[in-house]
């Protein structure tokens, strides 16, 4: 099983509806983010936490909201769909004791249409 | 801001070819750098990295030395092969606790037999 575990892997949905991403981990990191990938545009930040009680805005927040249920799940939400959110979107973690560089650990991403 | 700049794409080689991808950085202090690798279908995974000046980081033929006087991070392999093809993320990530990771716009690399 993989570590990092995003659903639904595909989602095709209409303008104006209520899009919930999920993501949760077996890799007991304390940090997660989520990210927004767009042909040419590499990857953009759109939220991230560094523990249960801690959530910060990335570059691109605007639209969306998250929701960080357990230290081992992180969820990200559109309240209501626009079609230039169509995209792929991913899941990492990182792991912030020292020593730590920073890598990340992404999940398989989750493609969603929005028509 | 930190920033990660990277070759544009995309880059098609004949199997065999020698590859550079060209990666250039602007951050404060010292920075860790990394390569993602994204092959079709898949999310990223850590090709390599370096944490500090003039380490080497290398993995499956791929290397990458981290150069603090020309603020590089190069992806190098001497022979590529068919499935090497996928797209190439530079990255950086500060030297501090609260760090989080600046990514370059990626690049494809396409190899054909």
């Amino acid at each position: 099983d993989a570590d990092v575990t995003q659903t639904p892997r595909n989602r095709i949905t209409k303008t104006g509806k209520r899009i919930m991403l999920e993501c949760s981990q077996t890799k007991g990191h304390d940090r997660m983010y989520w990210y927004r990938q767009d042909p040419g545009l590499g990857l953009r930040l759109i939220y991230y936490s560094f523990d249960v009680k801690d959530i910060n805005k990335g570059e691109i927040s605007d639209g969306y909201s998250v929701s960080r249920q357990a230290q081992a799940k992180f969820s990200l939400s559109l309240e209501s769909a626009i079609p230039n959110q169509t995209a792929l979107y991913f899941c990492a973690t990182s792991a912030s004791r020292e020593g730590n560089t920073g890598e990340l650990f992404f999940g398989e991403g989750s493609r969603l249409t929005v028509l | 801001g930190n920033s990660v700049t990277q070759m544009e794409g995309p880059v098609t080689l004949s199997e065999e070819a020698f590859l550079t991808i060209n990666c250039t950085y602007t951050a404060t202090g010292y920075p860790s750098l990394f390569w993602y690798v994204q092959y079709p279908g898949e999310g990223l995974q850590l090709l390599l990295k370096a944490t500090k000046a003039d380490d080497k980081g290398s993995n499956k033929g791929f290397e990458a030395t981290y150069r603090k006087e020309t603020t590089s991070f190069h992806l190098e392999k001497g022979s590529v092969q068919v499935s090497d093809s996928a797209v190439y993320f530079c990255a950086l990530t500060p030297n501090t606790n609260a760090g989080k990771s600046t990514f370059g716009d990626g690049t494809t690399l396409t190899v054909k037999p």
